[in-house]
């Protein structure tokens, strides 16, 4: 089956420690996303990649780095720079275009991070 | 900037009842995307319809079809035949193209309870 593939399902972190977030998808979509979403707001974007080994900040990318070495793989590492990483994490990934169409973003089913 | 707005936290309906979703949004393009997405107790997020801004014609999905009307910029989804399934958040979402990457700006959604 084709899909999106997040792990942990639930994570939990002591202050001061490195989490690493697992996404993984077998799409052969080029482009993956990492979004955080809170209680009462919308998704809001961490990090993106549109082709491997190339990734951009979004529009909350301090406290969290991401790598891209693999096409199918995008993992994200909450660090201990990250002073309110308790939210659900969000993995998506599309194809990529530069035609001007839209590239549909599915997701995968989510990581719980909480921080004890 | 862009911005969604969804102005109703919680909404409620019976089964087999028609109900609509509002959002509006905010933007100075003319080549845009529009979204919807669900998401369940799962809390994974599932595309429900998209709808491109170039398109008079609305978008329909079996039962979800939306009602978008540009000069307005308003973008309603509506559901109809209610089943207790559709339980769930509402997201509607934005996307533009933005120095060669696609942004997904997302609503703070509406939690839809479907009730027997």
């Amino acid at each position: 089956d084709g899909g999106i593939t997040q792990s942990p399902k639930y994570l939990f972190r002591k202050e001061g420690q490195n989490v690493t977030l697992s996404c993984e998808q077998n799409l052969n979509h080029d482009a993956m996303y990492w979004y955080r979403q809170d209680p009462g707001q919308g998704l809001r974007l961490i990090y993106y990649s549109q082709i491997v080994n190339d990734f951009q900040k979004g529009d909350i990318a301090e406290g969290y780095s991401v790598s891209r070495e693999k096409k199918e793989s995008f993992p994200l590492t909450v660090t201990s720079a990250q002073k309110n990483p308790t939210a659900f994490y969000l993995c998506a990934s599309s194809t990529y275009r530069t035609s001007g169409r839209a590239d549909t973003q599915y997701f995968g089913p989510g990581t719980r991070l909480t921080v004890l | 900037a862009q911005t969604v707005t969804q102005s109703q936290p919680e909404m409620s309906v019976q089964e087999a009842e028609t109900v609509t979703l509002s959002c509006t949004y905010d933007t100075s393009e003319n080549n845009y995307y529009l979204f919807w997405y669900k998401q369940p107790p799962s809390r994974q997020m599932i595309l429900v319809i998209r709808q491109e801004a170039y398109k008079q014609q609305n978008a329909t999905e079996n039962r979800f079809s939306v009602n978008f009307q540009k000069a307005a910029k308003s973008f309603s989804l509506k559901i109809s035949d209610s089943q207790l399934g559709d339980t769930a958040m509402y997201f509607c979402a934005f996307m533009k193209h933005e120095g060669g990457f696609q942004k997904l700006v997302f609503g703070t959604g509406t939690r839809l309870l479907v009730s027997p």
